[in-house]
C-alpha cells in the first residue's frame, strides 16, 4: 500500500495563478483532510470531507476550494494564488473507526511558494 | 472556536536528559492524539488517549490525559538523537476534526 500520496511535491506560482493539489489514498478511508503548516502555527485545517461527494470548511478555508468526486481522491484548488498562501500543504485520511482507531495518516506534503 | 495550546514552543536538551511537552485545551476533549514530525517529514501518529486520567507508555515515552480531559502531556525519558523532531498534540473538535497545538520542537545535543 502506498498510503497517502500527494502531487506535486514542490511548486512555485506567481501571484494570481491557479493550481490544483492532488491527494490520493489507497486505504479505503472515508475521511480526508487538507492542512497547511506554517512556522510556529502548527497544522491548520483548510477543508475536509467525511465521504465521497461531501466537503466542509475547516479553520482557514478562504482562498481554497476542494472536491471529493472519488472516495480515494481529495483535490485542493487555489483559484488565484496569493503570497499568503505560501506554505506546506498536508493531506491526511482516517478511517474514524471506534475499534480500529482514529489516527490520521498524512501524505508527504506539498511545498508551495507564491511569488 | 476551540483552541489547543502547547508549550514550550522549543526545547533543547543534552542527550540523555528528559523532555516534557504540555498541551492545554480551552474546552473538554473527547480524546487527544499525539503526533511526531521529523525535520522535513510529515506528522506520524504516536498515540490516542480517550479516558480521563489515562496514562500510556511506549518505551521511553509516557503520555498522560488530565482528569478533566482538558490537558495532556508527553514525557520522554533519557532522550536519544532519534527523538529529534516536532511533537504535536491534537484534540478532537467534533465532526471528526482535529485541532492541533502549535507543536514543540525538540533538538538534542549529542
Amino acid at each position: 500500500n502506498a498510503g497517502v500520496t500527494q502531487t506535486p511535491k514542490f511548486r512555485v506560482l506567481k501571484t494570481g495563478q491557479s493550481m490544483t493539489l492532488l491527494c490520493a489514498q489507497d486505504m479505503n478511508h472515508e475521511y480526508m483532510y487538507w492542512y497547511r503548516q506554517d512556522p510556529g502555527m502548527g497544522l491548520r485545517l483548510i477543508h475536509y470531507s467525511v465521504g465521497e461527494g461531501t466537503t466542509a470548511k475547516g479553520e482557514v478555508p478562504d482562498g481554497y476550494n476542494v472536491s471529493r468526486l472519488k472516495k480515494q481522491n481529495f483535490l485542493l484548488g487555489l483559484e488565484s494564488a496569493a503570497p499568503s498562501q505560501t506554505s506546506v500543504y498536508f493531506c491526511a485520511s482516517t478511517r474514524q473507526h471506534p475499534v480500529a482507531g482514529y489516527e490520521q495518516y498524512f501524505g508527504p506534503g506539498t511545498r508551495l511558494t507564491v511569488t | 472556536g476551540q483552541q489547543v495550546m502547547q508549550i514550550p514552543q522549543y526545547q533543547h536538551v543534552q542527550e540523555g536528559e528528559d523532555f516534557t511537552t504540555y498541551c492545554n485545551s480551552s474546552t473538554t476533549l473527547s480524546n487527544i492524539q499525539w503526533y511526531k514530525q521529523r525535520p522535513g517529514g510529515h506528522p506520524v501518529f504516536l498515540i490516542q488517549l480517550v479516558k480521563s486520567g489515562e496514562v500510556k507508555k511506549q518505551k521511553r515515552l509516557t503520555f498522560q490525559f488530565g482528569e478533566a480531559k482538558k490537558n495532556s502531556s508527553l514525557h520522554i525519558t533519557a532522550t536519544q538523537t532519534t527523538d529529534v523532531g516536532t511533537y504535536f498534540c491534537a484534540g478532537e473538535a467534533g465532526a471528526q476534526k482535529l485541532v492541533f497545538g502549535q507543536g514543540t520542537r525538540l533538538t538534542i545535543n549529542p
